[in-house]
């Protein structure tokens, strides 16, 4: 099977942009859909992020995904940070079978 | 609004069997395919397997030898059954719907924290 790899960690400031990246290990990145799931301390992960760039109702759209088949990877982009962004993001796929993949997950900082 | 609630024992000792249930309301489990993932602490996300609602499942390659998933229309609910468990399965368990069949786990059950030890 494949594997996403992650940064273990991202820093930026207030107002400005990150993004984060997740690397598939084989097979292309466009086979099969990723999903970008945030998760505060305590808390259940939540979507922000669907089918590589889809974002559910209630996502701002200071979050952003693509694909780059170039890379092999999938990116998630988030604009204009505020302190609230502060959390540990995952990136998901699956594989022919349907069974889920995460990738290691990266704690973001707004600092 | 759908709504999971996973249920079932904080401690478990090793070499036991883990047995976990995650309740649906708001909605039909009579459709979608239904989810078990796991944390262990301080760690990442770790898919474990799926049950569709008319029973076919598939599970994680590495627990595939210790993992049944199965479900109860009846009840709105499905269950997760890890066997000979060590200090290594302790994690938060969570259940999570597949919203599109295309692995969209939404929404997760608040998640229950299960400790392997003696």
């Amino acid at each position: 099977n494949f594997m996403l790899t992650q940064p273990h960690s991202v820093s930026e400031s207030p107002g400005k942009t990150v993004t984060i990246s997740c690397t598939r290990s084989s097979g292309s990145i466009a086979s099969n859909y990723v999903q970008w799931y945030q998760q505060r301390p305590g808390s259940s992960p939540t979507t922000m992020i669907y089918e590589d760039n889809q974002r559910p109702s209630g996502v701002p759209d200071r979050f952003s995904g693509s694909i780059d088949s170039s890379s092999n990877s999938a990116s998630l982009t988030i604009s204009g940070l505020k302190t609230e962004d502060e959390a540990d993001y995952y990136c998901q796929s699956y594989d022919s079978s349907n069974r889920g993949v995460f990738g290691g997950g990266t704690k973001l900082t707004v600092l | 609004q759908v709504q999971l609630q996973e249920s079932g024992p904080g401690l478990v000792k090793p070499s036991e069997t883990l047995s976990l249930t995650c309740t649906v309301s708001g909605g039909s489990i009579s459709s979608y395919y239904w989810n078990w993932i796991r944390q262990s602490p301080g760690m990442g996300l770790e898919w474990i397997g799926y049950i569709y609602y008319s029973g076919s499942t598939d599970y994680n390659p590495s627990l595939k030898s210790r993992v049944t998933i199965s479900v109860d229309t009846s009840k709105n609910q499905f269950s997760l059954k890890l066997s000979s468990v060590t200090a290594a399965d302790t994690a938060v368990y969570y259940c999570a719907r597949d919203r599109t069949g295309r692995n969209w786990f939404d929404p997760w059950g608040q998640g229950t924290l299960v400790t392997v030890s003696s």
